[in-house]
This record gives structure tokens, C-alpha cells and sequence, in this order.
């Protein structure tokens, strides 16, 4: 098991640009979240998917935001019109399902996709 | 809803001394507490958690917390700082049972001085 995975780690493009965010999650998780982390803040909530369905989105998540995780596999996360106060680290975590001896509530999170918009 | 409250963004502990990092939860119902730490440009590693039974909880590298729910406290603690402690250490919370997402804390910045 190679844990959660992010790519790309790095992206750096200029405002208006489009970019996309891929996760892979731990093969037996079927719950998958994402998360934003500005500099000097905690980790804030945007959106979760069970298997394949998006089950609650955050505030956060404008209308230039769009997840899917289409096969309840991999996940994507797609900024359109990049603005600059989207410059931040986008978290990516999975569990494993409610009710089995595996879970205790934790997520278990990939290393983060860098995001700066110039 | 459910809430964290960190106090204290920097802390700043000598080797070897005691390292203490304070967290308060707000929730409605039951909680799950975690706290998880962050290392330059990387993810987020679990340093341990509470979830039902004992409320003294111990997890890697020699922190514990403990669960005190009449304070709504969960802070982290460890007898003897060491250099590679250095990092940030977040609190977070979900609702007991649901493996729901989780809310965090804004953070807490641990320097160690030799």
C-alpha cells in the first residue's frame, strides 16, 4: 500500500489559467476529502465523496471549483479562471468504510498539490 | 457545528523540556479528537487519537493527550522535547462514529532551542 498520492506536487500558472488536481486514494478507502491549506492555517474542508457520490461541499467550494471522482477511484480537483487567492495547498485525504474494524475516525493524508497563482 | 480553538499559533520549548500545545473543542455531540502533525511541505501525519475508552491516549514519538470533557480539552503533550519535534501540530475533531470529515485548529508552530 502506497498511501494517498498527489500529483502534481508543484503548479505554478498565471491567473485565468485552469488547473487540475488528480488523487489517488488508499485502494480499500472509499471515502475521499479535499482540503485547502493557506499559509499560517489549518487545514479547511471543501468537499468529501463516498465512492463515487459527492456527499457535502463546503461554502468554500465557488463555482470555479469543480470535484469528481467518477469510478470511485481516483479523484479530480479542477480550478477554472485561477485568481490569486487561490495560491494555497490542496490536501487530499481517504478513509476506509464506516462500520469496519479499520476505521477510527482518522484520514489518512497525501503529501499536497502546491498551487501558486502569479 | 463543530469547532477547534488552538491557543498559542508559535510555542517555543528548550531541549528536553516538557512540550505542551493546547487545544478546546466545541461539538454538540460525542467527539472524535486527533491531533496531527505537519512538516514543512509535506502532508499531515497522525500523531494519535481519541475516539472511545481511555482517555489518556498515547501515540508516536512519545506525545500523549488526554480527554477531559467537563474542560472540552484534548492538549497534546510530551515529557522531553526533541530537536526533530520541531514542526506544526494541528488539533482536529469529527463527530463521533460517522468517520465524518474532520475540523481543525489553525495551528500550532513548535520551536526547540538547544
Amino acid at each position: 500500500d502506497t498511501g494517498v498520492s498527489q500529483d502534481p506536487r508543484h503548479k505554478i500558472t498565471k491567473r485565468g489559467q485552469n488547473v487540475t488536481f488528480r488523487c489517488d486514494p488508499i485502494s480499500e478507502h472509499n471515502r475521499l476529502y479535499w482540503y485547502r491549506q493557506t499559509l499560517g492555517q489549518g487545514p479547511e474542508f471543501l468537499t468529501y465523496f463516498q465512492n463515487e457520490a459527492q456527499l457535502e461541499k463546503s461554502r468554500l467550494l465557488s463555482d470555479r471549483f469543480s470535484a469528481e471522482r467518477p469510478k470511485g477511484s481516483f479523484s479530480t480537483l479542477e480550478i477554472q479562471r485561477t485568481e490569486q487567492g487561490d495560491s494555497a495547498m490542496y490536501l487530499c485525504a481517504s478513509s476506509s468504510p464506516i462500520g469496519q474494524p479499520t476505521n477510527t475516525g482518522e484520514l489518512f493524508f497525501g503529501e499536497g498539490s502546491r498551487l501558486t497563482v502569479l | 457545528a463543530q469547532s477547534v480553538t488552538q491557543l498559542g499559533s508559535h510555542v517555543s520549548v528548550s531541549e528536553g523540556a516538557l512540550v505542551l500545545l493546547r487545544c478546546n473543542y466545541s461539538s454538540s455531540v460525542p467527539p472524535y479528537l486527533f491531533w496531527y502533525v505537519q512538516y514543512p511541505n509535506q502532508g499531515l501525519q497522525l500523531l494519535l487519537k481519541y475516539t472511545t475508552g481511555a482517555t489518556l491516549v498515547k501515540g508516536i514519538n512519545g506525545f500523549e493527550a488526554e480527554f477531559k470533557k467537563s474542560e472540552t480539552s484534548f492538549h497534546l503533550t510530551k515529557p522531553s522535547a526533541h530537536m526533530s519535534d520541531a514542526a506544526e501540530y494541528f488539533c482536529a475533531v469529527s463527530e463521533a462514529g460517522t468517520a465524518s470529515k474532520l475540523t481543525f485548529g489553525t495551528g500550532t508552530r513548535l520551536q526547540v532551542t538547544l
